[in-house]
């Protein structure tokens, strides 16, 4: 049992390049989510997922694409990367979608934007 | 909106105890969580309080006060191991969890 896998771990891209993060996990949750971590910041939401086919905006959506096509996979689009974007990303899962969510991270994507 | 509030940075020595401080303010309340991060890891769920009272897991226990809008985190029996950032979370929407800023434990011998 992986857990929450996310890759890669470390990544330096220059302004306005694309890249994908990929996030994956073996659990059979239904509920998958990404969040950003700035220093002083805490964790702040991206996007998440209820289940395969449905995803919707958290706190930080611009910038960011996401789909869900299997309940595995939750992959986080960047469309044109920006310095505010040097950030680690964790991607984050659940077996359910309440607030009562007990969320397994991922061990995080440290990405580095120029 | 949603907002957290906790303290940035509590200190304390081996073996005592000590309390994090938590308050909220969000349009929506599913619960409080804790979880704990230590340096370039990733977040770990501690506990989680849907009702008023305590929760005890092992030397961690978590309070909430739904009233108050308030909860704290009680570590007891500090080891060094417990120097991490600790985050309160709160369910503030059905599927969407607010965390605060994180406080940093640092324990000392």
């Amino acid at each position: 049992n992986a857990g929450v896998t996310q890759t890669p771990k470390f990544q330096v891209l220059k302004t306005g390049q694309s890249m994908t993060l990929q996030c994956a996990q073996d659990m059979n949750h239904e509920y998958m989510s990404w969040y950003r971590q700035d220093p002083g910041m805490g964790l702040r939401l991206i996007h998440y997922s209820v289940g395969a086919g449905i995803t919707d905006q958290g706190e930080v959506p611009n910038g960011y694409n996401v789909s869900r096509s299997t309940t595995e996979d939750f992959p986080l689009r960047l469309l044109s990367a920006a310095p505010s974007q040097t950030s680690v990303y964790f991607c984050a899962s659940s077996p359910n979608y309440s607030g009562a969510n007990v969320l397994t991270f991922g061990a995080g994507s440290r990405l580095t934007v120029l | 909106g949603q907002s957290l509030e906790q303290p940035s940075e509590v200190t304390a020595v081996e073996g005592a105890i000590v309390q994090i401080n938590c308050t909220y303010q969000t349009s929506g309340f599913y619960g409080l969580s804790w979880y704990q991060q230590h340096d370039g890891g990733a977040p770990t769920f501690l506990s989680y309080n849907a009702l008023d009272g305590l929760e005890e897991t092992g030397r961690f226990s978590s309070f909430l006060s739904r009233s108050d809008s308030y909860g704290y985190l009680l570590l007891q029996e500090l080891q060094m191991k417990d120097s991490a950032s600790y985050f309160c979370a709160v369910g503030s929407g059905y599927s969407t969890l607010t965390f605060g800023k994180g406080t940093m434990l640092l324990v000392s011998p």
